[in-house]
């Protein structure tokens, strides 16, 4: 079946950088398109970046653009969020989810069990 | 951006029916997708294209989309339907995004 396991959180300083990774595996990895969500305890879901399958197409969230990349290596079947220039308000568990299709636009079929980051002093 | 609304929380009578909204400006033109969270866990996709459901969520659960308002109905509620509920879009205008509405806490008397 469909596993997604996230790995790379911690606490972190604000101003530093930290990388996630998702590793997936029964499924043809490389045929869908990835999503990173994020979620603040307690709060909503709050989606971050997505992914083609291809890794041709890539969008982020306003809160995130041009400090986070979204990345993904095919051959080792895992998924990256590399966060820079973090803040205390990207504090949240983050899980990496599968889209139904290569482009994505659509639904989020299977999840991670996340990675909580903790930015702080 | 594109906003939907979900009433942050609600309470319902084991065996009682549950509906829960999530309002968008002409929401009926999209496709709208549910997840349920429980404490501690990750969500998992109980309805997706506005009323399919997934293999191996029961038919107790059920979907509907229609002008500016999304329904998620559960019939007959169980006490371990108890749950926080979210609705989920696509966006592609101005520029591709997914919407999340902000959840709503089901409690179960």
């Amino acid at each position: 079946q469909v596993q997604l396991v996230e790995s790379g959180g911690g606490v972190v300083q604000p101003g530093r950088s930290l990388r996630l990774s998702c590793v997936a595996s029964g499924f043809t990895f490389s045929r869908y398109a990835m999503h990173w969500v994020r979620q603040v305890p307690g709060k909503g879901l709050d989606w971050v970046a997505l992914i083609s399958s291809d890794g041709s197409l890539k969008f982020y969230a306003d809160s995130v653009k041009g400090r986070f990349t979204i990345s993904r290596d095919n051959s080792k079947n895992t998924l990256y969020l590399q966060m820079n220039n973090l803040r205390a308000e990207d504090t949240a568990v983050y899980y990496c989810a599968k889209d139904l299709f290569e482009n994505g636009g659509s639904y989020f079929d299977s999840w991670g069990q996340g990675t909580l980051v903790t930015a702080s002093s | 951006s594109y906003v939907l609304t979900q009433t942050p929380s609600m309470s319902v009578a084991p065996g009682q029916t549950a509906k829960i909204t999530c309002g968008g400006h002409n929401i009926g033109s999209k496709s709208v997708h549910w997840y349920q969270q429980k404490p501690g866990q990750a969500p998992i996709l109980i309805i997706y294209y506005n009323s399919d459901r997934p293999s191996g969520i029961p038919e107790r659960f059920s979907g509907s989309n229609s002008g500016n308002t999304a329904t998620l109905t559960i019939s007959r509620v169980e006490a371990g339907d108890e749950a926080d509920f979210y609705c989920q879009v696509w966006n592609s205008t101005p520029d591709h995004h997914v919407v999340f509405g902000g959840g709503t806490k089901l409690t179960v008397l």
